[in-house]
């Protein structure tokens, strides 16, 4: 099974700020990684798919890169709409696989 | 516009079965694999089964595999999971979803949720 190891799992910052979140695999996955952000008591929303591609609808302030099994999620100015909790997940092979969350908070 | 509505969740005691349906509207459901993705109270997101468009193919995460079927009716626009075997662990909010249109096992549309409850 792929372990998707995702850091930090919590995060403090301001509105305006860059905010970056990492998730590595345990084996390779080429560049199939999504991002999603989950408010409380509501379904996940998909921010980014394929690695770097952005959903119909999201914001351009998420972007998403890779570098081998390294992927990243940035968002570039933090807004107050964007305090939330963020998941990768890896669509490579099954079973799929979530990365254990992190929990972007106000400072 | 894509709609999931689940159903089914509620309480069951430890060793019981339960069924959860998800009714789709809005897109071709025959066309698209479809998924359940659950998540424990105060916990992260967990996948726990896929089915292809046809229903030909199926897939289970370990912890309920040989204890969870997942099955759908595209006449009916419907997904299911019969969950049998009932553990404390499966509690959890069951959330259907719906895989991109290119195919790729990420999700664009998810449901609202229903919560299953696994208490004596």
């Amino acid at each position: 099974d792929v372990q998707m190891t995702q850091s930090p799992s919590f995060v403090s910052a301001s509105v305006g700020d860059r905010v970056t979140i990492t998730c590595r695999a345990s084996q390779g996955i080429r560049s199939w990684l999504a991002w999603y952000q989950q408010k409380p008591g509501k379904a996940p929303k998909l921010l980014i798919y394929a690695a770097s591609n952005l959903q119909s609808g999201v914001p351009s302030r998420f972007s998403g890169s890779e570098s081998g099994t390294d992927f990243t999620l940035t968002i570039s100015s933090l807004q107050p709409e964007d305090f939330a909790t963020y998941y990768c997940q890896q669509a490579n092979s099954y079973p799929l696989t979530f990365g254990g969350g992190t929990k972007v908070e106000i400072k | 516009e894509v709609q999931l509505l689940e159903s089914g969740g509620g309480l069951v005691q430890p060793g019981g079965s339960l069924r959860l349906s998800c009714v789709a509207s809005g897109f071709t459901f025959s066309a698209f694999a479809m998924h359940w993705v659950r998540q424990a109270p105060g916990k992260g997101l967990e996948w726990v089964s896929g089915i292809s468009a046809s229903g030909g193919g199926t897939y289970y995460a370990d912890s309920v595999k040989g204890r969870f079927t997942i099955s759908r009716d595209n006449t009916k626009n419907t997904l299911y999971v019969q969950m049998y075997s009932l553990r404390a662990e499966d509690a959890a909010v069951y959330y259907c979803a719906k895989v991109r249109t290119d195919g790729y096992n990420n999700f664009d549309y998810w449901g609202q949720g229903t919560l299953v409850t696994v208490s004596s």
